[in-house]
């Protein structure tokens, strides 16, 4: 199967800790993203990459978050000094260039910081 | 304030009922999808729309994209509980970033 991994699937944490997720995307496709997804709530646009480059960057992503896709390959999400908010289910997904708005998503890194 | 309005949120029907969700904007989308979210794995993609007015079938569920691209609409016809999960709308305004409604939540009782 090629779809896209992710890595932990569940993390908890207390408050204060560093978590890091990691997301590989489906080989030929050169976006990222990373979602965040909360109860009851779709998920919300966090950062996105085309190769190794991040373009944008939501509000969202305080400065205790950071992205990064080093070779244009695998990411990561780290998020810092945890806080109980920050408690979600993080989402990444691909997708190929000639961009349809069409996104492949992992199965989530559940994230709960006690 | 959401982008996009998802309605209803909530939906619980027996099998074999027929149903209509929606997704409302007061913005124009270069195009629009329809994912399907079980609980706990990631929204798993269903359909793209990109013409006004297209309509697209997938088996048992319509989608149709509204004449000035600003909604849509996701009917299942004979709903099996095989169906239940959340539904997601997403659209993209020609910017490489989608976005997503709140989804509307279905349960399919047997």
């Amino acid at each position: 199967d090629t779809g896209v991994s992710q890595d932990p699937r569940h993390k908890i944490t207390k408050r204060g800790q560093n978590v890091t997720f990691r997301c590989d995307p489906i080989s030929e496709h050169n976006r990222l993203y990373w979602y965040r997804q909360t109860l009851g709530q779709g998920p919300e646009f966090l950062t996105y990459f085309q190769n190794e480059a991040q373009l944008e960057k939501s509000r969202l992503l305080s400065d205790r978050f950071s992205a990064e896709r080093p070779k244009g390959s695998f990411s990561t999400l780290e998020i810092q000094r945890t806080e109980q908010g920050d408690s979600a289910m993080y989402l990444c997904a691909s997708s190929p260039g000639g961009f349809t708005g069409e996104l492949f998503f992992g199965e989530g890194s559940r994230l709960t910081v006690l | 304030t959401q982008l996009l309005e998802q309605s209803p949120q909530f939906l619980s029907i027996q099998e074999g009922e027929n149903l209509t969700v929606y997704c409302n904007s007061s913005s124009v989308f270069s195009s629009l999808q329809w994912y399907r979210q079980e609980p706990g794995e990631g929204p798993v993609l269903l359909v793209t729309v990109v013409t006004g007015g297209e309509v697209k079938k997938l088996k048992r569920l319509t989608f149709q994209f509204g004449d000035a691209r600003k909604d849509s609409s996701l009917h299942i016809t004979a709903a099996q509980p095989g169906d239940t999960g959340l539904y997601l709308c997403a659209g993209d305004r020609g910017g490489f970033k989608t976005i997503f409604g709140a989804g509307t939540r279905l349960f399919v009782k047997a």
